[in-house]
């Protein structure tokens, strides 16, 4: 399968600041994700990085809180915009490779704790 | 709203112990059920099942679906404090989006 890094790992960050993530990943890719998971909850979908093009973003989730880039096929990156403690969670990408159509691997994680 | 429920969503087990773990789906355009092992941070891909009955094995965990009752098991047999993790199922259901819909996951304690 694909090896995906993503940075930074973790992060403590003020309230009001914007962090950007980014994942890598060591070969094309047909889809990449971005999920969040609050403490104590399961993974919940934010958007699909859509290459070259604007991201789709699910209920509840918007543009502006979270905008989204993937330039091309290997790399994407999530701001998580002016934050507020209830940001706090462990923010995930995940892929879909070519080889293994319908199943997503994830990358490290990047836990972010906002004061 | 599609829906995936995981069943008991906590476990504690000695060693050796044999576990089964639940999930169900109420999904619309069901393409495949994931299972992941989540030790840390990052979900580690355990299983994908696309047709019912046929049981997918590695070591000592295996799975199967059970599309005429929406749901899958996943077992481990002779457990080890190292299989201690949250054991998360996702659905995938938007046929050709690749989204998936995760359970809210089991936490399984392995005493020794």
């Amino acid at each position: 399968s694909a090896v995906i890094s993503q940075k930074p790992s973790r992060d403590i960050c003020q309230r009001g600041t914007s962090l950007t993530i980014q994942c890598q990943v060591d070969s094309q890719v047909t889809m990449m994700f971005w999920y969040r998971q609050q403490p104590g909850q399961s993974l919940t979908l934010i958007a699909t990085a859509n290459q070259g093009s604007e991201a789709t973003y699910e209920s509840g989730f918007v543009i502006d809180k979270f905008p989204i880039s993937r330039p091309n096929l290997t790399f994407s990156t999530l701001t998580v915009s002016n934050m507020s403690p209830e940001d706090s969670s462990i923010y995930l990408c995940s892929v879909v490779s070519y080889e293994a159509q319908e199943t997503q691997y994830f990358g490290p994680g990047t836990r972010l704790l906002v004061l | 709203e599609d829906k995936v429920v995981q069943s008991p969503l906590s476990l504690v087990v000695h060693e050796g112990d044999t576990v089964t773990l639940n999930c169900s789906y109420e999904v619309t355009n069901f393409r495949s059920l994931l299972w992941y092992k989540q030790e840390k941070k990052a979900p580690t891909f355990l299983f994908m099942l696309t047709s019912s009955g046929i049981e997918k094995k590695s070591g000592r965990l295996s799975s199967i679906l059970d599309k005429k009752e929406l749901s899958s098991i996943l077992n481990i047999t002779a457990t080890q404090t190292g299989d201690s993790a949250i054991y998360l199922c996702a659905v995938n259901a938007q046929g050709g989006s690749e989204k998936l819909v995760f359970g809210k996951g089991t936490k399984l304690t392995v005493n020794p």
